[in-house]
């Protein structure tokens, strides 16, 4: 069974303070991670993807993997009101077919004004 | 664009009625999903297309019937469900089987009453 936890939360940070999100998963296979955010009522958007071991970072968002201690983090820098949501992070199957995504609980992010 | 469209965005249905949810894609993506989300619980995995055709069913009970007309359009039929089933159907795209990015669309919560 494939398993991928984060921390429920809620995270609370003050505005303009960097926000930081974690994710373990259980397959050491796999190979894809993705974080989403998520307002409530709304469907998941996508924020980083990232395969190779290292930091990716796209703007204010910093996407963090080691695949040898099988864990996954997102950092949000000069965090903003607008950024209080819920973070998803999804691990992909490996294998290469069309599998879908294995998502953690989610971690309810609050930023502080 | 990355743009997943899905119709009605609400639904409220009787348990013996018939109705179909719809996701409309034009990225030429080759992979369809539909998740199921209850509130607060992060997205599962229901059916996975690849190429039109059904390539993982997650033991999903056969109220819900997937259909892939064509490459663009993905259906889901519901019939004689049951209250619990109430839930945020998420439709997602990606470019093909084990690729990358998934996309969702905006969601239809459903109420079954």
């Amino acid at each position: 069974q494939k398993e991928v936890e984060q921390n429920s939360g809620p995270l609370s940070v003050p505005e303009g303070a960097i926000a930081s999100l974690n994710c373990t998963y259980s397959d050491r296979g796999s190979q894809s991670f993705f974080w989403y955010r998520q307002y409530s009522g709304k469907s998941p958007e996508l924020i980083m993807f990232i395969y190779s071991n290292g930091d990716k970072e796209d703007g204010r968002f910093t996407a963090q993997l080691n695949k040898a201690s099988q864990y996954v983090s997102l950092l949000i820098r000069d965090s903003q009101p607008s950024d209080s949501a819920t973070y998803l992070c999804a691990v992909m199957d490996p294998g290469g077919g069309a599998d879908g995504l294995t998502f953690g609980k989610g971690t309810h992010l609050i930023i502080q004004p | 664009d990355t743009e997943v469209t899905q119709t009605p965005k609400h639904l409220v249905m009787g348990m013996t009625n018939k109705k179909s949810l719809k996701c409309e894609q034009h990225m030429g993506h080759r992979a369809m999903y539909w998740y199921k989300q209850k509130a607060k619980k992060p997205p599962e995995l229901m059916f996975v297309y690849s190429y039109e055709k059904l390539s993982i069913n997650e033991s999903v009970p056969s109220r819900f019937s997937p259909e892939c007309p064509n490459s663009s359009l993905l259906n889901l039929h519901l019939h004689a469900l049951q209250p619990e089933d109430s839930a945020l159907y998420l439709c997602a795209s990606s470019r093909g089987p084990g690729a990358d990015t998934q996309y969702f669309g905006p969601g239809t919560r459903l109420t079954v009453l």
